[in-house]
């Protein structure tokens, strides 16, 4: 399997500007997460989805925040209007729906607001 | 308080000496542990976990689990400059499958 995968792996945006990122999880996980980790807070859960639908999503900033998951091999983090604050790493990970697994990050998309 | 502490560091050791990372959580209901390397400008991977009390080596690695105190180490006997990377304590709040990362501790092994 290729991993978890991101992309685009960079993106430079002006503030107010609309981002999308997009993740596809490992074939066969059924639990999908969104992270983002700056030096300041390090790593945060935004939302993690079982079975393609949302579970927690506590973490998600705001409403400028949305988050989908239409099949079990496709995630989108939407941000919108994006601002300089939302400037970090934002991670995807996914592991098998079951306690005690390990989640496997993506390389992840460094995303710079401008 | 949060869920997940550790000490950012850095953690400077030398070469071939043990490395002691530390980490403590919040939440009594957490029953799997795990402990994540994170090189710079990299994803974290996962170096081993631990769910019972006491400890559970892996080579080099060996995890100390201390559910009473809630606190949870990471031991790297035989240091080596590929070491040198940030540590990343993660515990599943509540026994479900998300997981919370601490900041994480730097490691720094010296020559």
């Amino acid at each position: 399997d290729a991993g978890v995968i991101q992309s685009p792996r960079h993106e430079v945006t002006e503030m107010g500007q609309e981002v999308t990122l997009r993740c596809k999880p490992i074939s066969g996980h059924n639990s999908l997460f969104w992270y983002r980790q700056t030096m300041m807070r390090g790593l945060e859960l935004l939302i993690y989805f079982n079975n393609n639908v949302p579970i927690d999503d506590s973490g998600m900033p705001e409403d400028r925040f949305s988050a989908k998951m239409p099949n079990a091999s496709f995630s989108t983090l939407k941000i919108q209007p994006s601002e300089p604050r939302d400037s970090a790493v934002y991670f995807c990970a996914s592991s098998y729906q079951a306690m005690n697994t390990e989640a496997f990050f993506g390389q992840g998309t460094r995303l710079t607001v401008v | 308080q949060k869920e997940v502490e550790q000490n950012s560091g850095p953690l400077s050791v030398p070469e071939g000496a043990i490395a002691s990372l530390n980490c403590t959580y919040s939440d009594r209901g957490s029953q799997s542990f795990f402990w994540y390397r994170q090189y710079s400008g990299k994803s974290p991977e996962l170096i081993m976990f631990i769910y019972s009390n006491g400890d559970k080596e892996d080579g080099r690695f060996t995890a100390q689990l201390n559910k009473a105190s809630q606190y949870v180490s990471l031991l790297i006997r035989d240091s080596q400059p590929s070491d040198s990377a940030t540590y990343l304590c993660a515990v599943n709040p509540g026994g479900g499958n998300k997981l919370t990362f601490g900041t994480g501790t730097q490691l720094k092994v010296e020559l």
